[in-house]
């Protein structure tokens, strides 16, 4: 029974350059968020999708952005990167538009150099 | 702005003793309060909630308690276990929105 996918784990982009980062949720669940994690920090929320359609956004600069596709899987993009974009971005999905049974990736750590 | 704060970054306790972790929140929007356990290289693991019709949650070892008026819940864990070494999150959440707010984290040791 697969749990939250994310992909990929480890990666590594110099300033300037934009990632995709993908999330596969678990299977029936049509709900979507991503969260924001530095170091020493709690995670941050970025966005909420619901059945395609966002539902939620965080304290993030438009360099962020996101979509989620008929299969519910996710991609988080960010453009034009920062130093700071530097953290652990994991993936929650849950089986419907509420507060409850929130299932978290593993997280994608991505270093900006 | 932090409207979740976990003011104590560690905790460390002695196996078989009582674990308590304090969350403080700020925005009296705030209607359900979740805990989330994370080991390393693993994403958050939920523990355990509260609504904030109650006061008490109560599953196995771990039981949550909110005080609303203080804006204040804690986790306790009896007995602590060296497995129960991780970090905790508390977050909470509203009805607009969904999305959730974590604190900073504490990091529990329990030794043996």
């Amino acid at each position: 029974d697969a749990g939250v996918t994310q992909s990929p784990t480890h990666l590594i982009k110099t300033r300037g350059q934009q990632v995709t980062l993908r999330c596969s949720p678990i299977s029936g669940h049509k709900s979507v968020s991503w969260y924001q994690q530095v170091l020493g920090q709690g995670p941050q929320f970025i966005f909420q999708y619901y059945e395609k359609e966002e539902r939620g956004r965080g304290n993030f600069p438009d360099r962020f952005s996101a979509r989620q596709f008929p299969n519910y899987s996710s991609e988080l993009n960010v453009n034009a990167l920062l130093l700071g974009d530097s953290a652990l971005y994991l993936c929650a999905s849950r089986l419907g538009d509420s507060y409850y049974g929130y299932t978290f990736g593993s997280g994608t750590r991505l270093t900006v150099v | 702005d932090q409207q979740v704060k976990q003011n104590s970054p560690s905790l460390s306790v002695q196996e078989g003793r009582i674990s308590i972790l304090n969350c403080d929140y700020t925005n009296s929007m705030f209607d359900y309060f979740l805990w989330y356990k994370k080991y390393p290289a693993e994403g958050p693991t939920f523990l355990i909630s509260i609504s904030s019709i109650k006061d008490k949650n109560e599953d196995g070892r771990f039981t949550v308690f909110l005080n609303k008026s203080a804006k204040h819940l804690s986790l306790h864990i009896v007995p602590s276990q060296p497995g129960d070494s991780a970090v905790y999150f508390c977050a909470a959440s509203g009805t607009v929105g969904h999305d959730m707010r974590f604190g900073a984290g504490t990091r529990l040791t329990v030794k043996p």
